[in-house]
């Protein structure tokens, strides 16, 4: 299958702070890529839905200047949590799908973050 | 009621057993489903993907699919301990929503030996 990498995998930051994670699809072209939350012991939360060099879609209830979404190639997508606070701790995870000639989605590994 | 729902579990079965996990969903309009299997802090790994009514087979797994019913299933023959997991169905709307996936809040099955 496809392949869909995330960095960093961990990230420890003070209140406050911003975070950028990145997301890419190493193998194929991806035309859209989705960010998902998981708080411990729950399901996957869909954040927004972006697309390669339009403004990302949010889901309702999520703040868009609090998680900024840049999807500015079609192998790069990248969240930016603003001014973190330890709420925001969680497991991000991204999705990507386009050209790999799949219809399913190829999950990246996850970024965990934690906000002192 | 809520888009995708699962059977609450969590559910526990012998080595060797056939584990049964169901999936309820409301779009009428939904054309692809999706069981994913998530170990404890890793991203999901998708198990099996099903489109048509009827039964999908692949190795230990069979995925079941009735649109009529709106009811998906996935059951594991021969569990293993290594099965043990929290099992997320995951559906895709249909139109244009771009593979947007809508999923339920998991079912933790274990494998006890």
């Amino acid at each position: 299958g496809a392949v869909v990498s995330q960095h960093p995998s961990r990230v420890i930051c003070k209140s406050g702070t911003s975070v950028k994670i990145e997301c890419r699809s190493l193998d194929f072209q991806a035309t859209t890529m989705f960010w998902y939350r998981q708080f411990p012991k729950q399901s996957l939360m869909l954040m927004a839905t972006s697309n390669e060099g339009s403004k990302a879609t949010y889901e309702q209830g999520v703040e868009k200047d609090k998680f900024l979404i840049n999807h500015a190639s079609l192998t790069l997508s990248t969240l930016t949590v603003t001014s973190a606070h330890p709420e925001d701790s969680s497991f991000y995870i991204c999705s990507a799908y386009g050209t790999s000639g799949s219809n399913e989605q190829f999950f990246g590994p996850g970024t965990r973050l934690t906000v002192l | 009621q809520k888009e995708v729902e699962q059977n609450s579990g969590p559910l526990s079965v012998p080595e060797g057993a056939i584990a049964s996990l169901n999936c309820t969903y409301s779009d009428r309009g939904s054309q692809s489903f999706f069981w994913y299997r998530q170990y404890s802090g890793k991203s999901p790994e998708l198990i099996m993907s099903i489109y048509s009514n009827g039964d999908k087979e692949d190795g230990r797994f069979t995925a079941q699919l009735n649109k009529a019913s709106q009811y998906v299933s996935l059951l594991i023959r021969d569990s293993q301990p290594s099965d043990s997991a929290t099992y997320l169905c995951a559906v895709k709307a249909g139109g244009t929503s771009y593979g947007k996936l809508t999923f339920g809040q998991g079912t933790i099955l274990t494998v006890h030996p």
